[in-house]
C-alpha cells in the first residue's frame, strides 16, 4: 500500500471548515483513499473513501487532485466534537488480503 | 447489531503471566486484524485474517500469535506478557471488496502488564 504523509497537528476555529490535507505520491490506479478519526482513544471510526472523483457524505467532503498524488478531507462545519486524531489511508483490497495500515495522522483541535 | 466487540475493555496483568484478548463480529466479515496503539502513537497492525483458517504478520507480530477458527471470532493471545506489551489493542472486521468497503473497529482493550 502506498504511503501517506499529513501534518502532525491543525487548529480551527469552531463553525470555521477544517482541511485536512493528505500526500500519497505513490498512489497506484487501483488504490483508494480511505479517512477514519479516532476521538480520545476510542476506537477509530470511518469517515469517507474515494478513487478519483471528489466525494460527500453526511459527515464530510473528499477531494482529491486529478493526479491523485493528494487529498484534503473537509469538515464544513467543525465543532468541538470534532477534535479528533485523523487518519488518512491508502488501500487496496482484494481477495487474497485485507490489512489497513496506519501512519501518525493529523491531531485536530477546534478551538471555540 | 452489536459490530466488533472486544473483552475484556481492561486487563491488568504480571510479567510472564498468559492471556488471550476476545473479539468477535456479527456482521459476517471476512477479515478481521488486531493493531496495538501506544500513547501518542498510531495504530500498528498486530496479525491480520482474510478468512476462517488464514492468518498473517503485521507490523509488529513478535510475542502475540492468533487463530481464525469461526468467521465470527479472532482471539489474541500473549503467551507470557512483557511490560512492553502495555498499551490499547483494537480489533477490526471488513468485508471483501474493491476498495468499497470500510473497517469496523471495537472500543480497544487496556492492557497493563506489570
Amino acid at each position: 500500500d502506498a504511503k501517506t504523509t499529513q501534518p502532525t497537528s491543525m487548529d480551527c476555529a469552531e463553525g470555521r471548515a477544517a482541511n485536512l490535507p493528505c500526500n500519497h505520491s505513490t498512489i497506484s490506479g487501483n488504490e483508494y483513499v480511505y479517512w477514519y478519526r479516532q476521538i480520545h482513544s476510542q476506537g477509530p471510526q470511518y469517515i469517507i473513501h474515494g478513487l478519483k472523483n471528489n466525494e460527500t457524505n453526511e459527515m464530510a467532503s473528499l477531494i482529491i487532485t486529478e493526479d491523485r498524488k493528494s487529498s484534503t478531507l473537509i469538515l464544513p462545519h467543525a465543532t468541538l466534537r470534532d477534535t479528533a486524531v485523523y487518519y488518512c489511508i491508502v488501500r487496496f483490497t482484494k481477495t487474497s488480503y485485507d490489512k489497513v495500515i496506519f501512519g501518525p495522522g493529523t491531531s485536530l483541535s477546534v478551538i471555540p | 447489531n452489536a459490530g466488533v466487540t472486544q473483552t475484556p475493555k481492561f486487563q491488568v496483568l504480571k510479567t510472564g503471566q498468559s492471556m488471550t484478548l476476545q473479539c468477535a463480529q456479527d456482521m459476517n466479515h471476512e477479515y478481521m486484524s488486531w493493531y496495538r496503539q501506544d500513547p501518542g502513537m498510531g495504530l500498528r497492525l498486530i496479525h491480520y485474517s482474510v478468512g476462517a483458517g488464514i492468518t498473517d504478520q503485521g507490523e509488529v507480530p513478535n510475542g502475540y500469535n492468533v487463530s481464525r477458527s469461526t468467521t465470527e471470532d479472532f482471539p489474541l493471545r500473549l503467551l507470557s506478557a512483557a511490560p512492553s506489551q502495555t498499551s490499547v489493542y483494537f480489533c477490526a472486521s471488513s468485508s471483501p471488496g474493491r476498495g468499497n468497503t470500510e473497517a469496523f473497529f471495537g472500543q480497544g482493550t487496556r492492557l497493563t502488564v506489570v
